[in-house]
């Protein structure tokens, strides 16, 4: 399984752009990046899944670089209501050939100041 | 509605008496699993399934059990509950097709062994 390594805490003031960067080294051919967003006594919910390059939906960007060793989450213009903790995944289901174990780790803490 | 329902939701109960929480999903999705979430160590994965009768562990499976004889259901066991089982405990379930891992999680269920 890709271990990933993400900074424990953030502060942002709001309208700022945001970066948590996630360094998964092991990562193997098949895995998939992904990203959720976890508010207090919430279940995780999906925000961005990429395999290389960059991906974009309208929440958020994901870039990833040709080595795919790291992973950079990027949400543009944040406001008080992105205090969340955001975590990255890295794993491989459905090629019938990888572990379907998730891991989804401690996650970063992300606290939008006013 | 597409849902992952979970009950109950909160739950005190003693050292040693049996319990179970139960998991049901309406999305006729293969993969099932449950998480731990406690404060300072992230979401970890108890047990996880990919279909009827296919269970395997996650992260931190001792002193559970689970079963999957349906594909809607994934009850999770606490055969003889211990204070150190106390947490918030997330259900979830996802499609294995096209290399999706999109998690859908329920609403959690808060148990407190005393």
């Amino acid at each position: 399984l890709a271990k990933t390594t993400q900074p424990i805490s953030m502060d942002s003031y709001e309208g700022q752009e945001v970066n948590i960067t996630c360094s998964h080294n092991n990562i193997a051919t098949n895995d998939y990046i992904t990203w959720y967003q976890q508010f207090p006594s919430q279940g995780p919910r999906f925000i961005i899944q990429g395999y290389k390059t960059k991906v974009t939906n309208e929440v958020a960007s994901l870039f990833i670089p040709a080595d795919r060793k790291s992973s950079t989450l990027s949400l543009p213009r944040v406001s008080l209501s992105d205090t969340a903790v955001y975590y990255c995944l890295v794993g491989d289901m459905g090629s019938g050939a990888g572990s379907y174990q998730l891991t989804f780790g401690k996650g970063t803490k992300l606290s939008v100041i006013p | 509605e597409a849902q992952v329902t979970q009950n109950p939701r909160y739950l005190i109960t003693v050292t040693g008496k049996k319990l179970t929480v139960t998991c049901s999903q309406n999305m006729n999705h293969e993969y099932m699993s449950w998480y731990r979430q406690d404060p300072g160590l992230g979401l970890r994965q108890i047990y996880y399934s990919m279909n009827v009768e296919v269970t395997d562990k996650g992260d931190v499976p001792e002193g559970y059990k689970v079963s999957r004889k349906e594909k809607r259901n994934f009850p999770l066991i606490l055969e003889s509950p211990s204070p150190n089982q106390t947490s918030l405990y997330f259900c979830a379930s996802s499609s294995l097709a096209d290399f999706t891992d999109t998690q859908y999680f329920g609403p959690g269920t808060r148990l407190t062994v005393l």
